[in-house]
């Protein structure tokens, strides 16, 4: 069975500093991996999805991810935060070899940007 | 245009009582999905629709919990006999195809279910 865990359930940084949301996945077959942000009392978003291809997979809002097979790692960075980038950060592999789309989420981490 | 709309965005019931939880996803997105997100927690997922049918309902918790898509296009989640660890908040989403496992899902603003 497939699973994701996101170490870290808070992450505080200072505006301007570098942003590092840590996942790691389980999966016996090929992942396809996605970060989701939840502002609040809004929907998930889509920040950006890794299927197959190019290991770097750059997103919205200055964001990127990097696969990382022999680290089963998919962690989400972005150079320089802004205050508007705090919010909670999900991880999640697609179900597969189902291929239904089901997402396996991790538990989430929430960003806090310090002016 | 439009994104994916729930209805109600909150919903407060009784323990034993029956609610009905709406969702109208992307105009043409054929396949629809529903979760559910305790505190503190991932979205989990609860049932997954392909047209008007249930593809996969494996992550349905038990037998009060029942989801319906009649034309393929608006969903409703049906609870009976509602308990307080049902209180959370029911994501869904939607996404062109579903097939494949790499669409894009597009989720909506969430229901919060509180169950007295």
């Amino acid at each position: 069975a497939q699973s994701v865990t996101q170490l870290g359930s808070h992450v505080s940084v200072s505006e301007g500093a570098l942003v590092l949301l840590r996942c790691n996945y389980s999966s016996s077959v090929p992942p396809y991996l996605f970060w989701y942000v939840q502002y609040p009392n809004q929907g998930l978003q889509l920040l950006l999805k890794y299927t197959t291809g190019a290991t770097l997979v750059k997103g919205i809002n200055g964001f990127e991810a990097e696969f990382k097979k022999s680290e089963t790692s998919f962690h989400l960075t972005k150079p320089s935060a802004h205050m508007s980038d705090a919010a909670e950060y999900f991880c999640a592999v697609s179900d597969r070899p189902g291929n239904t789309g089901k997402l396996i989420f991790g538990q989430g981490t929430t960003l806090q940007v310090k002016p | 245009g439009a994104g994916v709309s729930q209805t109600p965005s909150n919903k407060v019931t009784e323990k034993g009582k029956y609610v009905e939880l709406r969702c109208d996803p992307i105009s043409g997105h054929t396949a629809l999905y529903w979760y559910r997100q305790s505190l503190g927690q991932g979205p989990e997922f609860l049932i997954y629709f392909q047209g008007t049918g249930a593809a996969d309902d494996s992550g349905l918790p038990n037998d009060r919990f029942f989801a319906v898509r009649p034309e393929g296009s608006v969903s409703t989640l049906k609870i009976q006999r509602t308990e307080r660890g049902d209180s959370a908040v029911y994501l869904c989403a939607s996404s062109p195809t579903g097939a494949g496992g790499t669409d894009t899902q597009y989720f909506g603003p969430g229901t919060r279910l509180t169950v007295l």
